[in-house]
C-alpha cells in the first residue's frame, strides 16, 4: 500500500477561488480524518469520518469548508471562497483496527 | 471534551543532554495518549503510544492520570532526534484524535 495519498501537494490560489483538496485513504482503514496545520495552532481537526459518515465536524471553521466522503477510497475538503488566512498545510490521515493514525504529506495551500 | 496541551513550542539541547517534552490532557472518558513526530520533510507518524508501553528511538512516556500529563522523556539527546513533536489523545470510546499544538525539539552538536 503507498499509504495515504493527498493532492495536489502544493495549491495557489487567489482569494475567493474554490480550493478542492483531495485524499485517499489506505485500504481498509474504517476513519479518516483532516486535519489543519499552522505555526500558532498547531494540528487542528478539522472533521473526521467513520465508515464514511461524518462523525464530528466541530472543528470546521465556518461554513466556506466543507468536506465528503463519497466512498471508502475517497475524500474531499472544499474551501470556497478561499480566503489569506486559509494558508496552511492541510493534512488526510486514516486509522485502521490499532488506532494508530497513518498520515498523507499533506497539502500546502497559498491563498494570496 | 478532549483537550492537549503542550506548553513549549520549543525546546533546546545540546547534544546527550535529557529531553522532556511536556503533554498535559484533559478527557472525561479512558484516555489513549500518543507521541508523533515529524522529522524534516518527512510525514507525521508515530513514536509511541502509552498501551505499549515500550521505549521507542529511547524515548519513553509514561501515562499519569492524576496528572493527567504523558510527558514523553529520553535521557540522552541525539542530534537526530531534532524534530516537530505532537502528543496526540484519542478514547477507547471514540475514534476521535485529537493533537496538541506541538514541540519543536533541536538539538545542537
Amino acid at each position: 500500500d503507498a499509504g495515504v495519498i493527498q493532492s495536489p501537494r502544493h495549491e495557489v490560489t487567489e482569494m475567493g477561488q474554490e480550493v478542492t483538496l483531495r485524499c485517499k485513504p489506505i485500504s481498509g482503514h474504517n476513519s479518516l480524518f483532516w486535519y489543519r496545520q499552522t505555526m500558532m495552532r498547531g494540528l487542528e481537526l478539522l472533521i473526521y469520518f467513520n465508515n464514511n459518515v461524518p462523525i464530528d465536524d466541530s472543528g470546521m471553521p465556518e461554513d466556506r469548508f466543507s468536506a465528503k466522503m463519497p466512498n471508502a477510497s475517497f475524500s474531499t475538503l472544499k474551501i470556497q471562497p478561499s480566503e489569506p488566512r486559509d494558508s496552511a498545510v492541510y493534512f488526510c490521515a486514516s486509522t485502521g483496527a490499532n488506532t494508530e493514525a497513518f498520515f498523507g504529506q499533506g497539502t500546502r495551500l497559498t491563498v494570496v | 471534551a478532549q483537550r492537549v496541551t503542550q506548553p513549549e513550542k520549543l525546546l533546546s539541547v545540546f547534544k546527550g543532554a535529557p529531553v522532556e517534552l511536556k503533554c498535559n490532557y484533559s478527557y472525561s472518558g479512558s484516555p489513549e495518549l500518543f507521541w508523533y513526530v515529524q522529522y524534516s520533510r518527512q510525514r507525521l507518524q508515530l513514536l509511541l503510544r502509552h498501551i505499549s508501553r515500550e521505549s521507542i528511538k529511547g524515548f519513553t512516556a509514561d501515562l499519569n492520570k492524576g496528572e493527567t500529563s504523558f510527558h514523553l522523556k529520553k535521557p540522552f539527546a541525539q542530534e537526530e532526534d531534532s524534530a516537530m513533536y505532537y502528543c496526540a489523545l484519542g478514547g477507547y470510546n471514540t475514534d476521535k484524535l485529537i493533537f496538541g499544538t506541538g514541540t519543536r525539539l533541536q538539538v545542537f552538536p
